[in-house]
């Protein structure tokens, strides 16, 4: 079974800060997704990646596969930005090779 | 193009009442998810189904709760006898075939057990 652990588990800052959120989990995987739920339990996939870097707009994704390790990074952080920020690593196949992190619960203040 | 979709948005019920939830996929997506996120906690798994593959049941809590897909598209997650444990958001996702395929998620249905 792959522990998932995201830190920090709140985070509280203001407009215009570079946000980081970090994930760990125990085992090798296939990819990991990032996944943003606003405020009424929408989830939008942000990111899904196996190795190294990807950019969209102001946020970054990367990935270190041997150090079991991902971060989340927000530039310019905007108050649009407060949402629950969750990472899924995926072992396999199949529906219980995805394990979910508990989120990061991200509010940015004007 | 449209993604996926749940009905209802919201569910009152009383205890002990069967209530039906819906899905509709993406179209052309042959992996279909349900999780259940009760207040405050994680994704919980609950079922899969992958193509004309047998479900993966493995993370319904009880066996008052059943899914079926018809068609390889729609899904009808099913909850009898609810209990008041089962208030919780119901959600939904879909994706190609593939462990590296891009979940897409409904926006989900709040159940509330009174």
């Amino acid at each position: 079974k792959n522990e998932v652990e995201q830190s920090p588990q709140n985070l509280t800052a203001q407009e215009g800060e570079f946000i980081t959120i970090n994930c760990s989990y125990s085992v090798g995987i296939s990819a990991l997704h990032w996944l943003q739920q606003h405020p009424g339990g929408g989830i939008v996939s942000l990111f899904m990646l196996s190795s190294g870097k990807k950019k969209h707009g102001r946020l970054i994704a990367t990935i270190n596969i041997q150090e079991k390790h991902s971060s989340l990074h927000i530039t310019a952080s905007h108050p649009r930005d407060s949402a629950v920020y969750i990472c899924a690593p995926r072992v396999g196949g199949g529906a219980d090779g995805l394990t979910f992190g508990k989120g990061t619960h991200l509010i940015i203040q004007p | 193009g449209a993604g996926v979709s749940q009905s209802p948005s919201n569910k009152v019920t009383e205890k002990g009442k069967d209530v039906e939830l819906r899905c509709d996929p993406i179209s052309g997506h042959t992996a279909l998810y349900w999780y259940r996120q009760s207040l405050g906690q994680g994704l919980e798994f609950l079922i899969y189904f992958q193509g004309n593959s047998a479900p993966d049941k493995s993370g319904l809590p009880s066996d008052r709760f059943s899914a079926e897909r018809t068609g390889g598209s729609v899904s009808t997650l099913t909850i009898q006898r609810t209990q008041q444990e089962d208030s919780a958001v119901y959600l939904c996702a879909s994706s190609f075939l593939g462990d590296n395929s891009p979940l897409h998620f409904g926006n989900g249905t709040r159940l509330t057990v009174t």
